[in-house]
């Protein structure tokens, strides 16, 4: 079945430092990846939806420069987190568009748990 | 983005018991999808399901793409321990769209 996988799943970076989170398709090809925030016990924050080889496209209320999203292959996509504060912290996800049985569902990544001290 | 109407929030629940969530919108779905997402994890597809009608079951789940086609139901019967987690539906819009639900925390008392 489709495997998308996230590194790295727990990060602790100190504030003002930027952070990489990497989202990868394995076994399929990805032209549409998605990033979400999560906030403990509460459902998926839709952020961005990252296009292959285009600008990725942003939810309302969510900074771009601050969280820039670079999607260079089918592959791969990235989540950096720029200039991190503690209000930063949470849990990102993402996620794929994929193939089951001919149709589109999300497969999700494991999830990385940043935490800005 | 929009999130879908989920309920009940949260349940507690005996083991052994059977449970019943569901999801509701105003506009139509021409697919719905059910994932448990456990602590500190992604969420994994349990069902999809993608007609109207549609009845389909994976082991002791059961869902329902309502004919509506604006709302679905997941059932679990004889839930046990590990059904501990939280329940999301998604839904594709015929525009290509995913929304989500709010979620349903489960928790089972053995």
């Amino acid at each position: 079945g489709a495997v998308v996988s996230q590194h790295p799943s727990r990060v602790i970076c100190k504030s003002g430092t930027s952070v990489k989170i990497e989202c990868r398709s394995l076994d399929f090809q990805a032209t549409t990846m998605f990033w979400y925030r999560q906030f403990p016990k509460q459902s998926l924050m839709l952020m961005a939806t990252s296009n292959e080889g285009s600008k990725a496209t942003y939810e309302q209320g969510v900074e771009k420069d601050k969280f820039l999203i670079n999607h260079a292959s089918l592959t791969l996509s990235t989540l950096t987190v720029t200039s991190a504060h503690p209000e930063d912290s949470s849990f990102y996800i993402c996620s794929a568009n994929s193939p089951v049985s001919g149709a589109n569902v999300l497969t999700f990544g494991a999830g990385s748990r940043l935490t800005v001290l | 983005g929009q999130q879908l109407n989920q309920s009940p929030q949260s349940m507690f629940i005996q083991e052994g018991e059977d449970v019943s969530m569901n999801c509701t919108s105003s506009s139509i779905f021409n697919t719905w999808l059910w994932y448990k997402q456990d602590p500190g994890e992604g969420p994994v597809l349990l069902i999809a399901l993608y007609k109207a009608g549609e009845l389909t079951s994976n082991g002791r789940l059961t869902a329902q793409f309502g004919i509506t086609r604006k709302d679905s139901f997941l059932n679990i019967s004889a839930s046990i321990p590990s059904d501990v987690g939280i329940y999301f539906c998604a839904g594709l819009n015929p525009g290509n769209q995913f929304y989500f639900g709010t979620g349903t925390s489960l928790t089972v008392i053995p």
